[in-house]
């Protein structure tokens, strides 16, 4: 079963502009981690933002900030004032299990984001 | 947050052969994990590398394609054995935790098989 489902594919969005890209996820865990993570062309995979389960407060990270929806199981990543190099693939990931213990990621399918002059 | 060192950067390798990927830790860490990106696709897992141990695969990964070291807490190895088309991806490694910092990956390494 799809554990992490990013619905959009693809993204365009005008410079300046917010954006949000969106995550659900399914767990049975009370305990888990949700990360965001930008792959630009090069390849490289670029940590943004994490939300553990018992956050209370939705993280923030300079211009990047999750929207932790527990109840909705869903954890979107808002870009506020988008800039030329947000354009890459976005990647959210869920670990399951307590922080010391499994540590592996699963990953969804990414949204490819574009940023127009 | 550490800085986790990949090479090669990229490679292009024939038919049947076989490439090693280093992946080296700037602190100790008790996982790394070895993760393939097929051509359009997501990562997935290959295996997880813990030091003193055999790697413990995912579904559908075998350590004969993949064999793994984890000589100790900062260094790992993956290669990926007898090369065909299909094993064109880019490969990444990803350690942690780091105190409170969540998994980083390294600059992943593109393969390309002629």
């Amino acid at each position: 079963a799809q554990k992490i489902t990013q619905t959009q594919p693809g993204m365009f969005v005008q410079e300046k502009e917010a954006v949000t890209l969106d995550c659900t996820y399914d767990t049975s865990d009370q305990s888990y981690g949700l990360f965001w993570y930008k792959q630009p062309s090069s390849g490289e995979m670029i940590f943004l933002i994490y939300q553990g389960s018992y956050d209370e407060q939705n993280a923030t990270e300079g211009r990047y900030s999750l929207n932790f929806q527990k109840a909705r199981k869903s954890a979107n990543l808002v870009i506020s004032a988008s800039q030329l190099g947000d354009s890459a693939m976005y990647f959210c990931a869920m670990r399951e299990g307590s922080y010391q213990g499994a540590q592996k990621l699963v990953f969804g399918q990414g949204t490819r984001l574009t940023i127009n002059p | 947050s550490a800085v986790i060192s990949q090479k090669p950067s990229r490679d292009i390798c024939q038919r049947g052969t076989s490439l090693t990927i280093q992946c080296q830790v700037d602190s100790q860490v008790t996982m790394m994990f070895w993760y393939r990106q097929q051509p359009g696709q997501s990562l997935t897992l290959i295996a997880t590398a813990n030091q003193g141990s055999e790697a413990t695969y995912e579904s559908g990964f075998v350590i004969d394609k993949f064999p793994i070291s984890r000589p100790n807490l900062t260094f790992s190895t993956l290669t990926v054995s007898n090369l065909s088309p299909e094993d064109s991806s880019i490969y990444l490694c990803s350690a942690g935790p780091f105190g409170n910092q969540p998994q980083h990956f390294g600059d992943g390494t593109r393969l390309s098989i002629l």
